[in-house]
């Protein structure tokens, strides 16, 4: 099984919608991320959390918002979804005491498109 | 404020060839992190290296090697005899003191033709 998990993998929804990514992770990991990956940009850091109490924006959090319900979990919601956040999300997690150090490992990704 | 850049948008190869990835990154902290993932067709990002700022030592893994240069700011990916299955986007990616919040590239498309 796979130590990262997203749920969904695709989704067609349209503008104006409440849209919801999940992450689950069975590596027993204390951080996770979400990114987003725009072509010829790279990946974009939204928001990042190093335990369930502690929660951060990253480079382009605006119009998302995130819930750490558990170690294992963290989800990503997009309250209004709009055209331009159509993108491929990825969600990541990393361990401090891991070797190699607080390296980030990710999920499969979810492909989003909003119509 | 932390940059990357992968000058090469593209790159395409035949088979067995030699190819250098480059990676150019700019940052005022004095401690970060280097890292190198490669997103095969799949869409899945695979984590290859991490490398520290203060460990200069060049590393080699199989078919892979990396060249890490401070004085120039570079993290040079090289593949030797290039495979059909190295094609992917490769993301050079540049992490801060505790190697969190990752500076990603915009990603070097490889192709490997046989």
């Amino acid at each position: 099984d796979a130590d990262v998990t997203q749920t969904p993998r695709n989704r067609i929804t349209k503008t104006g919608k409440r849209i919801m990514l999940e992450c689950s992770q069975t590596k027993g990991h204390d951080r996770m991320y979400w990114y987003r990956q725009d072509p010829g940009l790279g990946l974009r850091l939204i928001y990042y959390s190093f335990d369930v109490k502690d929660i951060n924006k990253g480079e382009i959090s605006d119009g998302y918002s995130v819930s750490r319900q558990a170690q294992a979990k963290f989800s990503l919601s997009l309250e209004s979804a709009i055209p331009n956040q159509t993108a491929l999300y990825f969600c990541a997690t990393s361990d401090l005491g891991g070797i190699p150090t607080d390296t980030q490992y990710f999920g499969p990704g979810t492909r989003l498109t909003v119509l | 404020a932390q940059k990357v850049t992968q000058a090469q948008t593209e790159i395409s190869v035949v088979e067995k060839e030699d190819v250098t990835l480059d990676c150019v990154y700019e940052t005022r902290d004095t401690t970060y992190y280097l890292f190198w993932y490669k997103q095969p067709p799949s869409g899945e990002l695979v984590f290859l290296i991490r490398r520290n700022s203060f460990d200069e030592q060049n590393e080699i893994s199989g078919r892979y090697s990396w060249n890490f240069q401070k004085s120039t700011s570079s993290f040079n990916f090289t593949i030797t005899a290039s495979q059909v299955v190295d094609s992917a986007v490769y993301f050079c990616a540049l992490g801060e003191t505790s190697g969190s919040r990752l500076t990603f590239g915009e990603g070097t498309q490889l192709t490997v033709n046989p």
